[in-house]
């Protein structure tokens, strides 16, 4: 079975463009996390999406928004794009929300900033 | 200070050894404990998955659970080089559904 399958996996971009990352859940998932992972440092927390319901969102600014679609797939949109954006954004999928649900990551969209 | 800390390393055995991975928290409300494998330019993988206190084995690897001192623990046997990543420890608390990561441990096994 597939995993987590994140697109496009690497992307440049200019400061004050905005980006859509774009992530499929692992068959039978329904719920989908996004980190944010800067290098040298664990992934952060953005947002959780369950039946397209946000279920939590991280402490990032209002330019990051995230849906999920029907087929459980998911976008991550990020406006104004600062230097400091530049990380591994991770996708992460889950049977459900519930704690007891370990999260399966996906490889990942590098977003480099210039 | 951060809710997980995690020794960075870089953390350099030869083949063969035991290796020892730990992380510290603070939220005395965290309940499940996991281990990733993040090779280079890779996502996590996950490794282990604990709830509460104790210990748990699955095959070389065996996570332990101390939460009245809030700590945790990866030990990996017999190490080989294809062991070597960055480790990370994460936890989630009851009614928290995000994840809460250290900044991980880098392993470097030397054949």
């Amino acid at each position: 079975d597939a995993g987590v399958t994140q697109s496009p996996t690497h992307l440049i971009k200019t400061r004050g463009q905005h980006v859509t990352l774009r992530c499929s859940p692992i068959s039978g998932h329904k719920s989908v996390s996004w980190y944010q992972q800067v290098l040298g440092q664990g992934p952060q927390f953005i947002f959780q999406y369950y039946e397209k319901e946000e279920r939590g969102r991280g402490n990032f600014p209002d330019r990051f928004s995230a849906r999920q679609f029907p087929n459980y797939s998911s976008e991550l949109n990020v406006n104004a794009l600062l230097l400091g954006d530049s990380a591994l954004y991770l996708c992460a999928s889950s049977f459900s929300p519930d704690s007891n649900q370990p999260q399966h990551f996906g490889d990942g969209t590098r977003l480099s900033i210039l | 200070q951060k809710e997980v800390e995690q020794d960075p390393g870089p953390l350099s055995v030869p083949e063969g050894a035991i290796v020892s991975l730990n992380c510290t928290y603070s939220n005395s409300a965290f309940q499940y404990f996991m281990w990733y494998r993040q090779y280079s330019r890779k996502g996590p993988e996950l490794l282990m998955y604990t709830y509460s206190s104790g210990n748990k084995e699955d095959g070389r690897f065996t996570a332990q659970v101390d939460k009245s001192s809030k700590y945790i623990s990866l030990f990996i046997r017999d190490s080989q080089p294809s062991d070597s990543a960055t480790y990370l420890c994460a936890m989630s608390g009851l009614n928290f559904n995000k994840f809460y990561f250290g900044s991980g441990t880098k392993l470097n096994v030397k054949p």
